[in-house]
């Protein structure tokens, strides 16, 4: 069961650049969708949410994106650094608060 | 705001023993949830508790995982016996009541089955 979807296991970017990082759904009952950054030996921690009746959502360095008609999210992260090196979940939510979560990309700055 | 607590960290049991693990979520969270989470995927729900009821349990391999949320806040989730494929992290997580509001995870209890 895929409904959302994480197609990028990894992404590497350097210091100072944009990290883009990728989710498509195929539930059109998602109406809340978030971002998870995850270190090692440690919970997800929640990181930015959009509501499906926005397109963006701005959170300091953080972005998100939702294209509805695309089924399509991401998450921009400008400017990038190394402590954003972490495992992302984009995570998706059904108004029966049932939220379900992609494989995960792991994002890799280098200094 | 204390977080999400979990515990055990850490769990080494061999397959066909029993297992437990403790939640204790975000006070005033009425919704908490287990998540099972393999490596390489993303967290996977097992069962999802609001006050003392089972909301969703339609993940859970019923065979042998159980759960209970008793008085509405502790949960535990059991798994008797254990199998090789059950190797994983246990997340727990909760979140106030209501949609469009995040979930706030622990750190999580890694098991390994031999």
């Amino acid at each position: 069961d895929q409904q959302v979807k994480q197609n990028s296991p990894s992404l590497s970017v350097q210091e100072g650049r944009i990290s883009i990082l990728n989710c498509d759904y195929t539930n059109s009952m998602f109406d809340y969708f978030l971002w998870y950054k995850k270190y090692p030996a440690e919970g997800p921690t929640f990181l930015i949410s959009i509501s499906s009746i926005k397109d963006k959502n701005e959170d300091g360095r953080f972005t998100v994106f939702l294209n509805k008609s695309a089924k399509h999210l991401s998450l921009h992260i400008v400017p990038s650094q190394p402590g954003d090196s972490a495992v992302y979940f984009c995570a998706a939510n059904t108004n029966n608060n049932d939220m379900r979560f992609g494989a995960g990309t792991r994002l890799t700055v280098k200094p | 705001e204390a977080g999400v607590a979990q515990s055990p960290r850490y769990k080494i049991i061999e397959k066909r023993q029993s297992v437990a693990f403790w939640c204790n979520p975000i006070s005033g969270h009425a919704t908490l949830y287990w998540y099972q989470q393999i490596l390489g995927q993303g967290p996977k729900l097992l069962i999802q508790f609001q006050n003392n009821g089972v909301v969703d349990d339609s993940q859970l391999p019923k065979d042998r995982f159980s759960a209970e949320r008793l008085k509405g806040v502790d949960s535990t989730l059991k798994i008797q016996p254990a199998k090789l494929e059950d190797s994983a992290v246990y997340l727990c997580a909760s979140r106030l009541q209501g949609a469009n509001s995040p979930l706030h995870f622990g750190n999580g209890t890694r098991l390994t089955v031999t």
